[in-house]
């Protein structure tokens, strides 16, 4: 089983709509949680981190973490075509090392 | 802040030759460094993890005399793709963290796309 397991897609939304992505970890004693956002030909972005359980919000993006059920998602509020991209999901495991999932490719349908 | 370069974007080279790369943290101190390599439509793949002062960690599968790691400084690593041929042909991205504990994230350069001949 992989440390941190995400949906490869393609998930395609219309503008506007919410954009909802998972993620999934395998390490109980997981710490930190990250998305990062990579557009074709360039390199991760960071767009959001988050430590505790619950929702954490910047702009049209929440992350929510349940480190109970072991998985972490981001919504994209008011999908726009600019936000389409590969996202990233990353997690530091005990030990402090640090996890990419595969990554998840969304494309907004204008 | 958090702001990472790397230099040059971009180089195509004949193969057998050597290729450095840099990576700078501009505005915080990295402790830690990480190199990665992605092939088109591919997910990132780690090569190495490197910690100032010390030689660097590489992960499986990555040959650590062909690729040369140097992390003298806590803004500066660099890595060197000895005798490059065309299935080194990648783009190469550095990251960096502080290793404080309240800046637990990794923050990415630009990246490199090396090109062999």
């Amino acid at each position: 089983q992989k440390e941190v397991e995400q949906n490869s897609g393609p998930l395609s939304v219309p503008e506007g709509a919410i954009a909802s992505l998972n993620c999934t970890y395998s390490d109980r004693v997981s710490q930190s949680f990250f998305w990062y956002r990579q557009y074709s030909g360039k390199s991760p972005e960071l767009i959001m981190s988050i430590y505790s359980n619950g929702d954490k919000e910047d702009g049209r993006f929440t992350a929510q973490l349940n480190k109970a059920s072991q998985y972490v998602s981001l919504l994209i509020r008011d999908s726009q075509p600019s936000d389409s991209a590969t996202y990233l999901c990353a997690v530091t495991l005990s030990g402090n090392q640090f996890y990419f999932g595969t990554g998840t490719s969304l494309t907004v349908i204008p | 802040g958090a702001v990472v370069s790397q230099h040059p974007s971009w180089v195509i080279c004949k193969s057998g030759t050597s290729v450095k790369i840099e990576c700078r943290s501009l505005d915080f101190q990295a402790t830690t460094m990480f190199w990665y390599r992605q092939f088109p439509k591919q997910s990132l793949m780690l090569m190495a993890t490197s910690n100032e002062g010390s030689k660097a960690t590489y992960e499986q599968g990555v040959e650590k005399d062909k690729f040369l790691i140097n992390h003298a400084s806590l803004t500066l690593s660099t890595l060197t793709v000895t005798s490059a041929h065309p299935e080194d042909s990648s783009f190469y991205i550095c990251s960096a963290r502080s290793g404080l504990p309240e800046y637990n994230e990794q923050f990415f350069g630009p990246g490199t796309r090396l090109t062999v001949l």
